[in-house]
């Protein structure tokens, strides 16, 4: 089975900017989604297909996706954007979907 | 916008089957551009997909959930459900039904509130 490997935390300063994680083999050929949860939330997709925003993301949110590994970054971080945040692909051997562990993503 | 709501028992015992309707507003279930996925997450823990059901009535699964899951559509009312058998404390969790885009980029756009399943013995 496909794995995605995310680092567990990532602290940032308010204003500063985030540069989430995703390892995984060859995963620059496959699509990456993120998605951002908040407790007692469900999730929601923030970037899809690598580097798309959905309708109401703001443009601080981007995606970048190369090699073994896919990116997430949010520019200018601000309190509201803490969050656990999942990276996602859909392996096509067995056509379901792979979530990577999620990082918490921590405003200091 | 679509919405889509759990629906379903709380609390079930161990050794016995969970069953849960996920219930979509907004839109029809009746399409070939969806999937209709469950997706489960253990207290604290990350999330998991489980699998989906297509408009035709087929399905597929995460492997290491085949043998103990089942999904169904029902058109009449909008509906998809999952049946797990057999559960354990390990299959106590939030339960999300989320609607997936088949058209090329398989992600998770439209999700349910989720629901907390606990297993009990």
């Amino acid at each position: 089975s496909y794995v995605l490997s995310q680092p567990p935390s990532m602290p940032v300063p308010p204003g500063q900017t985030a540069t989430l994680t995703c390892a995984g083999d060859n995963v620059g050929r496959a699509s990456v989604h993120w998605y951002q949860q908040k407790p007692g939330q469900a999730p929601v997709l923030v970037i899809y297909g690598d580097s798309h925003r959905p309708s109401g993301i703001p443009e601080r949110f981007s995606g970048s996706n190369s090699g073994n590994a896919a990116a997430l970054t949010i520019s200018r971080v601000e309190a509201g954007d803490e969050a656990d945040y999942y990276c996602q692909v859909w392996e096509t051997a067995t056509d379901h979907a792979v979530f990577g562990g999620g990082t918490k993503l921590t405003v200091l | 916008q679509e919405q889509l709501q759990e629906s379903g028992p709380r609390l079930v015992k161990a050794s016995e089957t969970l069953s849960l309707t996920c219930t979509v507003s907004g839109g029809s279930i009746n399409t070939g551009s969806f999937y209709w996925s469950w997706i489960r997450q253990p207290p604290g823990k990350g999330l998991e997909g489980i699998g989906y059901v297509y408009f035709s009535g087929s399905t597929k699964f995460n492997p290491s959930l085949q043998n103990r899951v089942n999904m169904s559509m029902d058109t009449s009312t909008n509906s998809f459900s999952l049946k797990l058998s057999s559960v354990t404390a390990a299959d106590t969790a939030v339960y999300y039904c989320a609607r997936v885009s088949s058209l090329g980029m398989y992600y998770f756009d439209y999700w349910g509130p989720g629901t907390l399943v606990t297993v009990s013995s």
